[in-house]
């Protein structure tokens, strides 16, 4: 284990569902990261958060909507998902986002939008 | 912008023979860090190996080298005496210098066969 949790580990939701996806790190890390893993596609950064803040959003839809209450939670709150939403949901956190600092991953949380 | 490429969606070795994963890169960066990162089926994304650009010297873990070749902008794994527990996809990362933001390739999935 790398210190990065992530659940649920699967979810299966509808197109008209609220649901969250919830990360935790206990490493003591002050930057953490969404990334979206979707088959025969690179890992897509969505969302970077340091010290709580957001500091990158890469165009990503409205209808996820990320939150970080603290530095070691981050969620991912989603609402009228696409069935093209479907992925594996990754979640990172690496000690600063400046500075030489490695990234450790989460297990991340298998989701598919019906 | 940075690109990386993995051409070989998939692998296949025999237990114990050495196998060499692809990779290629394009930045206009000069200093940098190349990764490569393993996610075993169902289980979390975990780092094999990192190069700095600077470093002439190949980096070497274990069964686990690279051969980093900063002109032509490659960045190929080689496993030698390959181990079922090898079987995973296989990401190839870059990241710029003072920044822990990663850029991914879209992987290429080893199976290492008995």
């Amino acid at each position: 284990e790398t210190g990065v949790t992530q659940t649920p580990r699967h979810l299966v939701m509808g197109m008209t569902n609220k649901k969250s996806l919830k990360c935790e790190q206990h490493l003591g890390h002050n930057a953490m990261y969404w990334y979206k893993q979707s088959a025969k596609k690179p890992l897509e950064l969505m969302f970077v958060y340091s010290l709580e803040e957001r500091v990158e959003n890469n165009s990503v839809p409205s209808r996820f909507s990320p939150e970080c209450p603290n530095s070691s939670h981050l969620f991912l709150h989603l609402h009228t998902l696409q069935p093209e939403d479907s992925a594996l949901y990754l979640c990172a956190s690496s000690q600063d986002l400046t500075g030489d600092y490695e990234q450790f991953f989460g297990p991340g949380t298998r989701l598919t939008v019906l | 912008a940075q690109t990386v490429t993995q051409s070989q969606p998939e692998m296949s070795v025999q237990e114990a023979e050495t196998v060499t994963l692809s990779c290629t890169y394009d930045t206009s960066e000069n200093n940098y860090y190349l990764f490569w990162y393993k996610q075993p089926p169902s289980r979390q994304m975990i780092l094999v190996i990192r190069q700095e650009a600077y470093k002439q010297q190949n980096a070497t873990e274990n069964r686990f080298s690279v051969n980093f070749q900063k002109a032509a902008k490659s960045f190929s794994l080689k496993i030698s005496d390959s181990q079922l527990g090898d079987t995973a996809m296989y990401f190839c990362a870059f990241r710029p210098l003072g920044y822990s933001t990663l850029t991914f390739g879209k992987g290429t999935m080893l199976l290492v066969s008995p």
